[in-house]
């Protein structure tokens, strides 16, 4: 299947401070890409929706000048967790979409703030 | 948006065959059905996925029956490595994308 990198796998980081985290799709392009928070135990949710070029849809709920999304190219897309605290803490996971309704996930952002 | 239903939990036991049923009562015409496997502090991986009646491939297989309101993925001879959490996925097109929103996901144990 195709493959989604995402980096880092892991950062711990001061309060206040801010984090990004990469993912690419290494052998599609991902026209439309997509962000996930994840707490232990807990099933994935969606954060936010975005297309190559055009502005992220967030979802209700989720601050978008705190999770900034860049989605500059089909292959590259960034979350930028601004000014992160403590409950920021989670696991992040992106994947991309192919075209058809089949996602490929990154292997996900442990993120601590301290 | 097509809401899951999934089991929270099941337990197996080394090279049995598992059964997990997903409901999805209000699929849409064009909506697939897709189920993922997660291991813990890793992204989901792709199993299968399918619009109707029966697809198989090289892990699993997964049953629609006719009136696609419901699905039933089928783990053969399960191992320890199988261990994971489950989760079915109804693929929702709005506003021109496609939004696959997560259930709660079946956590299969599978016990030696």
């Amino acid at each position: 299947g195709a493959v989604v990198s995402q980096h880092p796998s892991w950062v711990i980081c001061k309060s206040g401070t801010s984090v990004k985290i990469e993912c690419r799709s290494l052998d599609f392009q991902a026209t439309t890409m997509f962000w996930y928070r994840q707490f232990p135990k807990q099933s994935l949710m969606l954060m936010a929706t975005s297309n190559e070029g055009s502005k992220a849809t967030y979802e209700q709920g989720v601050e978008k000048d705190k999770f900034l999304i860049n989605h500059a190219s089909l292959t590259l897309s960034t979350l930028t967790v601004t000014s992160a605290h403590p409950e920021d803490s989670s696991f992040y996971i992106c994947s991309g979409r192919t075209g058809s309704e089949k996602l490929f996930f990154g292997s996900g952002t442990q993120l601590s703030v301290l | 948006l097509a809401k899951t239903t999934q089991p929270i939990s099941m337990d197996s036991y080394e090279g049995q065959e598992v059964n997990i049923t997903c409901s999805h009562n209000n699929i849409a015409t064009n909506d697939y059905i897709t189920w993922y496997q997660q291991f813990p502090s890793q992204g989901p991986r792709f199993i299968i996925q399918g619009y109707k009646t029966k697809v198989t491939n090289e892990v699993a297989s997964l049953f629609i029956p006719a009136d696609r309101k419901s699905s039933t993925l089928s783990l053969p001879r399960v191992s320890l490595s199988d261990t994971a959490v489950y989760y079915c996925l109804v693929a929702s097109r709005e506003d021109s994308s496609y939004k696959l929103i997560f259930g709660s996901g079946t956590r299969l144990l599978v016990r030696p």
